[in-house]
């Protein structure tokens, strides 16, 4: 099961882009990266999720390197309500859940 | 949309009493997961299931059991709470098993205080 890495927090100007990186260098073939966040006192919330290509949804973007050990979570146009913890994951079936980046959006 | 609900959002209980979490998918997913959730300690899985009366134990399942008598529901029981289970409890489940259709859906999450 791969571990992530991920920096403790991060702060973005409210209309920005917010770039979160994720590494997992010892992920294997068949793990996908799986992004979530947390907004204060609720459930984590599914974003996005990719095995090799990069990956756009209506909330985000996942761009993974070629060698697949680490990604970027994309948040195009941040807004206050983006203000979260944001989960990496490279598991499959059972995750490990991190303490992930805290990002806050700044307005 | 996955809705995974749980049986409360805030609950109180006393040392020593036997306290039940319930959690139900609306999705026919196979997979049923409880985590708790503790400051600086991230999330941490409890108990999974992957089918109707089965079980696995997580990282931390010592204090728990679980009961799954129905593919949509799953339970979480404490047999005698301590106050060391003052914690959220979060509940997810997941389509199946297979790579790329095991994102887990979380529900809201049950605050329990045990004094």
């Amino acid at each position: 099961d791969a571990k992530t890495t991920q920096p403790t927090s991060m702060d973005c100007a409210e209309g920005r882009a917010a770039n979160l990186p994720c590494n997992h260098s010892t992920i294997s073939g068949n793990e996908y990266v799986y992004w979530y966040r947390q907004i204060h006192s609720q459930g984590p919330q599914y974003i996005i999720h990719g095995l090799k290509n990069n990956e756009t949804n209506e909330m985000a973007s996942l761009i993974i390197t070629e060698d697949r050990k680490s990604s970027t979570l994309i948040l195009p146009h941040a807004t206050l309500r983006d203000t979260a913890v944001y989960y990496c994951i490279a598991q499959t079936y059972k995750y490990i859940f991190g303490t992930g980046t805290r990002l806050k959006v700044l307005a | 949309d996955v809705k995974v609900t749980q049986s409360s959002r805030y609950l109180v209980k006393r040392t020593g009493e036997k306290v039940f979490l319930e959690c139900v998918q609306d999705m026919d997913h196979e997979n049923m997961f409880w985590y708790r959730q503790d400051p600086g300690l991230g999330l941490r899985l409890i108990y999974f299931s992957y089918d109707v009366k089965m079980k696995e134990k997580g990282d931390i399942p010592e204090g728990y059991s679980v009961s799954r008598e129905k593919k949509e529901r799953f339970s979480l029981i404490l047999e005698s709470a301590s106050t060391n289970q003052t914690s959220m409890y979060l509940c997810a489940s997941s389509l199946e098993s297979q790579v790329g259709t095991d994102t887990q859906y979380f529900g809201p999450g049950t605050r329990l205080t045990v004094l």
